[in-house]
């Protein structure tokens, strides 16, 4: 079955830029789109935003322009980039892949999350 | 930005009681909503979607409910391994936002 495995530094200092994969095995990135959500510690969920296989994006205003997701079709790989990190950016990064439901879409395989610490 | 607004945001119950959470929305999102539930350490895992549709190899003892802007997911019979926090999700609209979660916790 499809899972999901992210990947990438967990300790940054402020201002730096937050990289993370999220390896996909088990099945094909094509012909889904792939999602960012993040959780800070003790905190809610987040979302970031949502990549499909093609490329097209839609991110959440709140990051402004510090969000950048890709895909790698070719390594079967979703990256996302949010730079200028400060410490509010800590948290853990989970990638999911969101499907089309009766009704709209949801989440239905999450990774199993990766802790980015933000930190002078 | 649509808000999701849980209640309550916590609870203890015995094994076998019935349990039940509500989401309320911020607007109209007709049946756009899904449930998730995270136990500690783990990723959210999908339950219901479409407001009352289950996903694939959930137990059945969860449902869940809409009436209008609010939503409801319902435990029938308590188990131990369903502590947690749930978290509700509109998809209505972009961006995606979640309830603030109700953590149950299990007498």
């Amino acid at each position: 079955q499809v899972q999901l495995q992210g990947s990438g530094p967990g300790l940054l200092k402020p201002a730096e830029t937050l990289s993370l994969t999220c390896n996909v095995s088990g099945g094909s990135i094509s012909g889904h789109s792939w999602t960012w959500i993040r959780q800070p510690p003790g905190k809610g969920l987040e979302w970031i935003g949502y990549i499909y296989y093609s490329g097209g994006t839609n991110y959440n205003p709140s990051f402004e322009s510090r969000v950048t997701m890709s895909v790698d079709t070719s390594k079967n790989q979703i990256s996302l980039k949010v730079t200028s990190v400060t410490a509010a950016d800590t948290a853990v990064y989970f990638c999911a892949r969101r499907i089309p439901v009766t009704v709209g879409d949801a989440f239905d395989i999450w990774g199993q999350g990766t802790m980015v610490t933000v930190s002078s | 930005d649509i808000q999701m607004t849980q209640s309550p945001s916590s609870l203890s119950a015995s094994v076998g009681d019935r349990v039940t959470i509500t989401c309320r929305a911020g607007q109209n999102i007709d049946i756009y909503l899904n449930w998730y539930q995270q136990q500690p350490g783990k990723a959210p895992k999908l339950l219901i979607y479409s407001a009352s549709r289950l996903q694939s190899g959930v137990p059945s003892r969860f449902s869940g409910s809409a009436s209008g802007t609010q939503f409801t997911l319902t435990i029938n019979s308590l188990q131990p391994e369903d502590f947690g926090t749930y978290y509700c999700q509109q998809n209505y609209r972009t961006p995606r936002t979640f309830g603030q979660g109700t953590k149950v916790e299990i007498k």
